[in-house]
Protein backbone atom coordinates (compact mmCIF):
# COMPACT_ATOMS: atom_id res chain seq x y z
CA UNK A 1 0.00 0.00 0.00
CA UNK A 2 1.17 3.28 -0.65
CA UNK A 3 2.12 4.95 2.82
CA UNK A 4 4.03 7.68 4.69
CA UNK A 5 6.89 5.92 6.91
CA UNK A 6 8.69 7.36 9.38
CA UNK A 7 11.43 6.53 11.38
CA UNK A 8 12.52 5.40 13.88
CA UNK A 9 9.02 5.17 15.64
CA UNK A 10 10.78 5.88 18.92
CA UNK A 11 14.27 8.13 18.95
CA UNK A 12 15.71 8.82 22.64
CA UNK A 13 18.72 11.54 21.87
CA UNK A 14 21.05 13.35 24.70
CA UNK A 15 20.46 16.74 25.47
CA UNK A 16 23.21 18.52 22.45
CA UNK A 17 23.61 15.70 20.40
CA UNK A 18 22.73 16.00 17.04
CA UNK A 19 19.56 13.46 15.89
CA UNK A 20 17.81 13.14 12.55
CA UNK A 21 14.37 12.15 11.86
CA UNK A 22 13.54 10.25 8.43
CA UNK A 23 10.28 10.44 6.11
CA UNK A 24 9.26 8.83 2.89
CA UNK A 25 6.64 8.13 1.03
CA UNK A 26 5.36 5.85 -1.72
CA UNK A 27 2.62 8.29 -2.86
CA UNK A 28 4.52 10.97 -5.50
CA UNK A 29 3.32 13.72 -3.55
CA UNK A 30 4.59 17.15 -4.31
CA UNK A 31 4.26 18.44 -1.11
CA UNK A 32 5.83 16.95 2.31
CA UNK A 33 5.52 18.87 5.91
CA UNK A 34 7.28 18.16 9.14
CA UNK A 35 4.92 19.16 12.42
CA UNK A 36 5.59 19.02 15.82
CA UNK A 37 3.17 17.94 18.59
CA UNK A 38 3.16 18.16 22.17
CA UNK A 39 0.83 16.85 24.72
CA UNK A 40 -2.20 16.10 22.12
CA UNK A 41 -2.02 19.52 21.50
CA UNK A 42 -2.85 20.53 17.38
CA UNK A 43 0.40 19.81 15.16
CA UNK A 44 2.25 22.45 15.23
CA UNK A 45 3.53 23.06 10.96
CA UNK A 46 7.58 23.56 11.30
CA UNK A 47 8.09 23.82 7.46
CA UNK A 48 6.90 22.24 3.88
CA UNK A 49 8.38 21.46 0.40
CA UNK A 50 6.68 22.19 -2.33
CA UNK A 51 8.79 19.92 -4.71
CA UNK A 52 12.74 20.99 -3.62
CA UNK A 53 11.29 24.45 -2.85
CA UNK A 54 11.67 24.29 1.00
CA UNK A 55 9.12 26.90 3.41
CA UNK A 56 9.76 27.80 6.70
CA UNK A 57 7.51 28.60 9.04
CA UNK A 58 8.25 32.11 11.05
CA UNK A 59 8.46 30.56 14.31
CA UNK A 60 10.50 27.93 13.82
CA UNK A 61 13.45 27.85 15.29
CA UNK A 62 17.01 27.98 13.98
CA UNK A 63 17.93 24.30 15.56
CA UNK A 64 15.36 22.44 13.23
CA UNK A 65 16.74 21.97 9.50
CA UNK A 66 15.51 20.13 6.70
CA UNK A 67 16.83 18.56 3.40
CA UNK A 68 14.57 16.66 0.80
CA UNK A 69 17.21 15.11 -1.05
CA UNK A 70 14.34 13.94 -3.75
CA UNK A 71 10.88 13.36 -4.36
CA UNK A 72 10.61 10.37 -1.61
CA UNK A 73 12.28 11.20 1.00
CA UNK A 74 12.32 14.29 3.61
CA UNK A 75 14.54 14.44 6.88
CA UNK A 76 14.27 16.46 9.83
CA UNK A 77 17.85 17.64 11.52
CA UNK A 78 17.60 19.15 15.35
CA UNK A 79 21.12 19.98 15.24
CA UNK A 80 20.98 20.34 19.51
CA UNK A 81 18.20 19.17 21.19
CA UNK A 82 17.27 20.36 23.83
CA UNK A 83 14.41 19.25 26.50
CA UNK A 84 11.74 21.40 25.01
CA UNK A 85 12.11 19.53 21.26
CA UNK A 86 10.67 16.34 23.50
CA UNK A 87 7.74 16.11 21.05
CA UNK A 88 6.14 13.81 18.66
CA UNK A 89 6.99 14.25 15.01
CA UNK A 90 4.90 13.97 12.50
CA UNK A 91 5.76 13.60 8.65
CA UNK A 92 2.83 14.61 5.92
CA UNK A 93 2.51 14.34 2.43
CA UNK A 94 -0.11 16.00 0.27
CA UNK A 95 -1.15 16.72 -2.98
CA UNK A 96 -1.41 20.23 -5.07
CA UNK A 97 -4.68 20.32 -5.46
CA UNK A 98 -7.10 22.03 -2.42
CA UNK A 99 -8.91 19.79 -2.54
CA UNK A 100 -6.63 17.25 -1.17
CA UNK A 101 -5.78 15.54 2.13
CA UNK A 102 -2.75 15.24 4.19
CA UNK A 103 -1.69 12.04 4.21
CA UNK A 104 0.51 11.28 7.42
CA UNK A 105 2.81 8.81 9.29
CA UNK A 106 2.86 7.16 12.28
CA UNK A 107 5.25 9.79 13.73
CA UNK A 108 8.29 9.82 15.64
CA UNK A 109 8.29 10.38 19.55
CA UNK A 110 11.56 12.19 20.34
CA UNK A 111 12.91 11.88 23.53
CA UNK A 112 15.77 14.39 24.79
CA UNK A 113 17.75 12.58 28.03
CA UNK B 1 -7.13 34.78 7.72
CA UNK B 2 -8.33 31.25 8.06
CA UNK B 3 -9.13 29.58 10.90
CA UNK B 4 -10.50 26.71 12.77
CA UNK B 5 -12.08 26.61 16.11
CA UNK B 6 -12.82 23.40 18.16
CA UNK B 7 -14.73 24.98 21.17
CA UNK B 8 -14.86 21.67 23.35
CA UNK B 9 -11.95 19.81 24.92
CA UNK B 10 -13.30 16.66 25.38
CA UNK B 11 -16.42 15.28 24.46
CA UNK B 12 -18.21 12.60 27.06
CA UNK B 13 -20.21 10.25 25.31
CA UNK B 14 -22.10 6.77 25.85
CA UNK B 15 -21.46 3.74 23.70
CA UNK B 16 -24.38 3.23 21.27
CA UNK B 17 -25.27 7.23 21.77
CA UNK B 18 -24.89 9.57 18.67
CA UNK B 19 -21.99 11.55 18.78
CA UNK B 20 -21.20 15.23 18.12
CA UNK B 21 -17.67 17.29 17.83
CA UNK B 22 -17.80 20.57 16.81
CA UNK B 23 -15.61 22.57 14.66
CA UNK B 24 -16.18 26.20 13.10
CA UNK B 25 -14.17 27.57 10.35
CA UNK B 26 -13.01 31.01 9.51
CA UNK B 27 -12.05 31.66 5.79
CA UNK B 28 -13.39 34.61 3.34
CA UNK B 29 -13.71 32.53 -0.04
CA UNK B 30 -14.72 28.90 -0.38
CA UNK B 31 -13.70 26.66 2.85
CA UNK B 32 -11.56 23.48 2.10
CA UNK B 33 -12.14 21.37 5.60
CA UNK B 34 -10.89 18.03 6.80
CA UNK B 35 -11.43 16.20 9.78
CA UNK B 36 -8.39 14.01 11.56
CA UNK B 37 -8.83 11.22 13.93
CA UNK B 38 -5.90 10.38 16.31
CA UNK B 39 -4.89 7.75 18.58
CA UNK B 40 -2.48 7.12 21.04
CA UNK B 41 1.15 7.50 19.84
CA UNK B 42 -0.24 7.63 15.84
CA UNK B 43 -0.35 10.09 13.45
CA UNK B 44 -3.11 11.56 12.47
CA UNK B 45 -5.69 9.86 10.29
CA UNK B 46 -7.76 11.21 7.72
CA UNK B 47 -11.70 10.57 8.24
CA UNK B 48 -13.44 12.99 5.62
CA UNK B 49 -13.44 16.40 3.72
CA UNK B 50 -16.26 19.13 2.57
CA UNK B 51 -14.92 20.45 -0.92
CA UNK B 52 -18.22 21.72 -2.40
CA UNK B 53 -21.70 19.72 -2.99
CA UNK B 54 -23.72 17.74 -0.61
CA UNK B 55 -23.64 19.69 2.97
CA UNK B 56 -23.57 16.06 4.66
CA UNK B 57 -20.16 14.15 4.11
CA UNK B 58 -19.40 10.45 4.88
CA UNK B 59 -16.31 9.59 5.32
CA UNK B 60 -14.60 6.37 7.00
CA UNK B 61 -15.72 4.20 10.03
CA UNK B 62 -19.37 5.51 10.23
CA UNK B 63 -18.15 9.22 10.81
CA UNK B 64 -20.03 11.64 8.67
CA UNK B 65 -19.90 16.14 8.85
CA UNK B 66 -22.37 18.58 8.02
CA UNK B 67 -21.35 21.58 6.35
CA UNK B 68 -23.40 24.81 7.35
CA UNK B 69 -22.49 27.98 5.67
CA UNK B 70 -24.91 29.84 7.57
CA UNK B 71 -23.47 29.24 10.73
CA UNK B 72 -19.75 28.05 9.46
CA UNK B 73 -19.76 25.27 11.12
CA UNK B 74 -18.65 21.68 10.27
CA UNK B 75 -19.26 19.71 12.49
CA UNK B 76 -18.41 15.15 13.02
CA UNK B 77 -21.22 13.48 13.79
CA UNK B 78 -21.73 9.55 14.12
CA UNK B 79 -25.16 8.11 15.01
CA UNK B 80 -24.08 5.20 17.26
CA UNK B 81 -20.36 5.49 19.30
CA UNK B 82 -18.21 2.92 19.93
CA UNK B 83 -15.48 2.21 22.69
CA UNK B 84 -13.17 2.17 19.71
CA UNK B 85 -13.97 5.43 19.16
CA UNK B 86 -12.42 7.29 21.37
CA UNK B 87 -9.35 9.22 20.17
CA UNK B 88 -8.64 12.65 19.69
CA UNK B 89 -10.09 14.49 16.66
CA UNK B 90 -8.90 17.69 14.60
CA UNK B 91 -10.98 19.70 12.51
CA UNK B 92 -8.55 21.41 9.64
CA UNK B 93 -8.77 24.19 7.01
CA UNK B 94 -6.93 24.36 4.17
CA UNK B 95 -4.77 28.05 3.53
CA UNK B 96 -6.72 30.41 1.68
CA UNK B 97 -3.24 32.09 0.41
CA UNK B 98 -0.90 29.71 0.78
CA UNK B 99 -3.12 26.13 0.24
CA UNK B 100 0.07 23.90 0.30
CA UNK B 101 -0.73 24.66 4.40
CA UNK B 102 -3.32 23.02 6.73
CA UNK B 103 -4.59 24.92 9.47
CA UNK B 104 -5.47 23.04 12.31
CA UNK B 105 -7.96 23.06 15.52
CA UNK B 106 -6.87 22.62 19.00
CA UNK B 107 -8.44 19.12 18.74
CA UNK B 108 -11.25 17.06 21.53
CA UNK B 109 -10.81 14.55 22.90
CA UNK B 110 -13.39 11.85 22.37
CA UNK B 111 -14.59 9.63 25.51
CA UNK B 112 -16.41 6.86 24.55
CA UNK B 113 -17.87 5.09 27.90
CA UNK B 114 -18.85 1.38 27.83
Amino acid sequence: DAMVIQNPRYQVTQFGKPVTLSCSQTLNHNVMYWYQQKSSQAPKLLFHYYDKDFNNEADTPDNFQSRRPNTSFCFLDIRSPGLGDAAMYLCATGGTGRNTEAFFGQGTRLTVV
Amino acid sequence: AQSVAQPEDQVNVAEGNPLTVKCTYSVSGNPYLFWYVQYPNRGLQFLLKYITGDNLVKGSYGFEAEFNKSQTSFHLKKPSALVSDSALYFCAVRGEYNFNKFYFGSGTKLNVKP
